[in-house]
């Protein structure tokens, strides 16, 4: 089945310590999202990648960042993860160009910081 | 901020019961959607609702949509066990389509179906 993958989907590291998050999809589609999901929060997006153009939100902190090697893969990186970084990460994707449009997204990486 | 606001934040129902879920936004948009997620999960696409539209329905799902009040509502009927979950709603703002869809997400109503 076409799916949108996560791994992993636990991750546990230390302060200050970079992690990279992993997303990969069968879908086909040019846009890949990245979510942060804090506590009982509305998902909140960070940036996303149409084709290989990178567009950050605009209060999106300098730790994070991703890459898009190709169309089926998008990775978040952390570079010093604060206590605050802790949250539900979730990738999502969709098809570009449409107005109306689901997005489908992964079951997410959920991320401690000690 | 652009998110929307979701009313209740929690409802407890029993099964077989109708729950309502209520859904305000900000800024004018393209089209409204529903999505659930399980406890710890990724989120699952429900429902599109276009801004032309007023009224969807899809299984036991039934969404409205008033733009001139700038809400949205969400009936599930005939509540069942595994509709425990929380809802959001989601908007795509208005104006020059771009490549990608970019979701303004409400805050949840976390929905408990009481057996």
């Amino acid at each position: 089945d076409a799916m949108v993958i996560q791994n992993p989907r636990y991750q546990v590291t230390q302060f200050g310590k970079p992690v990279t998050l992993s997303c990969s999809q069968t879908l086909n589609h040019n846009v890949m999202y990245w979510y942060q999901q804090k506590s009982s929060q509305a998902p909140k997006l960070l940036f996303h990648y149409y084709d290989k153009d990178f567009n950050n939100e605009a209060d999106t902190p300098d730790n994070f960042q991703s890459r898009r090697p190709n169309t089926s893969f998008c990775f978040l990186d952390i570079r010093s993860p604060g206590l605050g970084d802790a949250a539900m990460y979730l990738c999502a994707t969709s098809r570009a160009w449409l107005p109306n449009n689901e997005q489908f997204f992964g079951p997410g990486t959920r991320l401690t910081v000690l | 901020s652009q998110q929307g606001e979701e009313d209740p934040q929690a409802l407890s129902i029993q099964e077989g019961e109708n729950a309502t879920m209520n859904c305000s936004y900000k800024t004018s948009i393209n089209n409204l959607q529903w999505y659930r997620q399980n406890s710890g999960r990724g989120l699952v696409h429900l429902i599109l609702i276009r801004s032309n539209e007023r009224e969807k329905h899809s299984g036991r799902l039934r969404v409205t949509l008033d733009t001139s009040k700038k809400s949205s509502s969400l009936l599930i009927t005939a509540s069942r066990a595994a509709d425990t979950a929380s809802y959001f709603c989601a908007t795509v703002p208005s104006g020059i389509i771009q490549g990608a869809q970019k979701l303004v997400f409400g805050q949840g109503t976390r929905l408990t179906i009481n057996p």
